[in-house]
């Protein structure tokens, strides 16, 4: 079935410092690509998106290209803040049921910037 | 803009008592809902969702339901809480499938649940 495999965390970076975070997937079909970001005690914000291959998502600073031919959705900031720390998901979305899609998500990947 | 409540923020409950949580969302019609519960330093696990009012699939067999008795209302229940029940549950809503493909999923802020 679908899936997707993130690194595992966590990630500790100094500020100003370069970030990658990997994710690849399985999946059939042509799924569309998420990252979604959870800051301490709150729920999911979408962060990005990549509907189709080769499309890069960019938000905030952050970036990821939809990479069909590595299947993989990497995520990426130049430079990291202090207030960049939290939790990261991978996710994709697949068809499912005929009229809901589903969102299958990684295990998350914490990053903790530190001054 | 469309937005998405959960109630309450934070709930601490004994062991066999009852159940739930309510989420509500504004500003879209006919959403797709669904249900996630996030445990301790894991992922997210989706417990239901609905296309519609009355229609409910759940994806793993539990301890809870879940109901929707309104277009825009979706409620998460149990009648006897497991101390394994515990965690922190996120309601999320999309535009249906058959309007957009592959659409992303918008979240609620969630509900910690502490099973005493």
């Amino acid at each position: 079935g679908d899936s997707v495999t993130q690194m595992e965390g966590p990630v500790t970076l100094s500020e100003e410092a370069f970030l990658t975070i990997n994710c690849t997937y399985t999946a059939t079909g042509y799924p569309s690509l998420f990252w979604y970001v959870q800051y301490p005690g709150e729920g999911l914000q979408l962060l990005l998106k990549a509907t189709k291959a080769d499309d890069k998502g960019s938000n905030k600073g952050f970036e990821a290209t939809y990479r069909k031919e590595t299947t993989s959705f990497h995520l990426e900031k130049g430079s990291v803040q202090v207030s960049d720390s939290a939790v990261y998901f991978c996710a994709l979305s697949t068809h499912y049921g005929g009229a809901t899609n589903k969102l299958i998500f990684g295990t998350g990947t914490l990053l903790a910037v530190q001054p | 803009s469309q937005t998405i409540h959960q109630w309450p923020a934070t709930l601490v409950q004994p062991v066999g008592s009852p159940l739930s949580l309510e989420c509500t969302v504004e500003g879209t019609s006919n959403p797709n809902l669904y249900w996630y519960r996030q445990a301790a330093g894991r992922g997210l696990q989706l417990l239901f969702y609905s296309v519609g009012i009355g229609q409910i699939s759940s994806e793993v067999p539990q301890n809870l339901s879940a109901s929707r008795p309104q277009d825009r209302q979706f409620i998460l229940s149990s009648k006897k809480l497991l101390l394994s029940d515990s965690g922190f549950y996120l309601c999320a809503w999309s535009v249906p499938r058959t309007t957009k493909r592959n659409q992303p999923q918008h979240f609620g802020d969630g509900t910690r649940l502490s099973i005493l």
